[in-house]
């Protein structure tokens, strides 16, 4: 099977601009789950969609939504970036009907936010 | 919320030896608690996980061990090799909330 694909992988944006990251999970699985990667906070978990229905939301503020489709694919929108946006933005998918699951990433969207 | 503690931070060994990474978790109810290894520059990999109903998995040079009670499970490596240095995450989850990581372990192994 494929794995998880993330498109852009790389982004440069100005402050104030929104952005829009996509995910596209392993065949059959239908939970994404979305993280934000920094070397000062580690791994932080944004959102999960399974079944495109939001089952599990982290920390952030209102400035990052997400959605998921019939097809499982997932994206991620950031409006109003700010500098400390900038990050590795990693997708996980997982089958989602077990809670032992392993979840699989993609290879990530780098943000850099000037 | 679930809080997770990993120690070392960094680790440095010569190679042949042995590496173990430490993580404690706050939720006693957490069923699930994979590794993941992430190499610079690339995606994390699940290299091992345990569930709750297991003490010891093994694979290979890789292991990890899980104490319920003290809530605190730890990831073993083997006979290391150069090809090990990377950043090793544990992460902790419970039914179906998310998976909460550990800060990360940086381990370099030296030829």
């Amino acid at each position: 099977k494929a794995g998880v694909t993330q498109t852009p992988r790389y982004l440069i944006k100005t402050r104030g601009q929104q952005v829009t990251l996509s995910c596209s999970p392993i065949s059959g699985h239908r939970s994404v789950s979305w993280y934000q990667q920094t070397p000062g906070q580690g791994l932080q978990f944004l959102f999960e969609y399974f079944s495109e229905t939001q089952r599990n939301k982290g920390n952030f503020p209102g400035r990052f939504s997400g959605r998921q489709f019939s097809n499982s694919r997932s994206e991620m929108n950031v409006s109003t970036l700010e500098l400390g946006d900038s990050a590795l933005y990693l997708c996980a998918s997982s089958s989602g009907t077990f809670d032992t699951d392993t979840q699989y990433f993609g290879p990530g969207t780098r943000l850099t936010v000037l | 919320g679930e809080n997770v503690e990993q120690h070392p931070s960094t680790l440095s060994v010569q190679e042949g030896d042995s590496a173990v990474i430490k993580c404690t978790y706050s939720d006693s109810a957490s069923n699930y608690f994979p590794w993941y290894k992430q190499e610079l520059g690339k995606r994390p990999q699940l290299i091992i996980d345990i569930r709750s109903n297991v003490g010891e998995k093994k694979d290979q040079r890789i292991a990890v061990t899980l104490n319920k009670t003290a809530k605190h499970f730890s990831l073993h490596i083997t006979e290391t090799q150069p090809e090990d240095s990377a950043v090793y995450f544990c992460a902790v989850r419970r039914g179906y909330s998310t998976l909460t990581f550990g800060k990360g372990t940086m381990l370099l192994v030296s030829p």
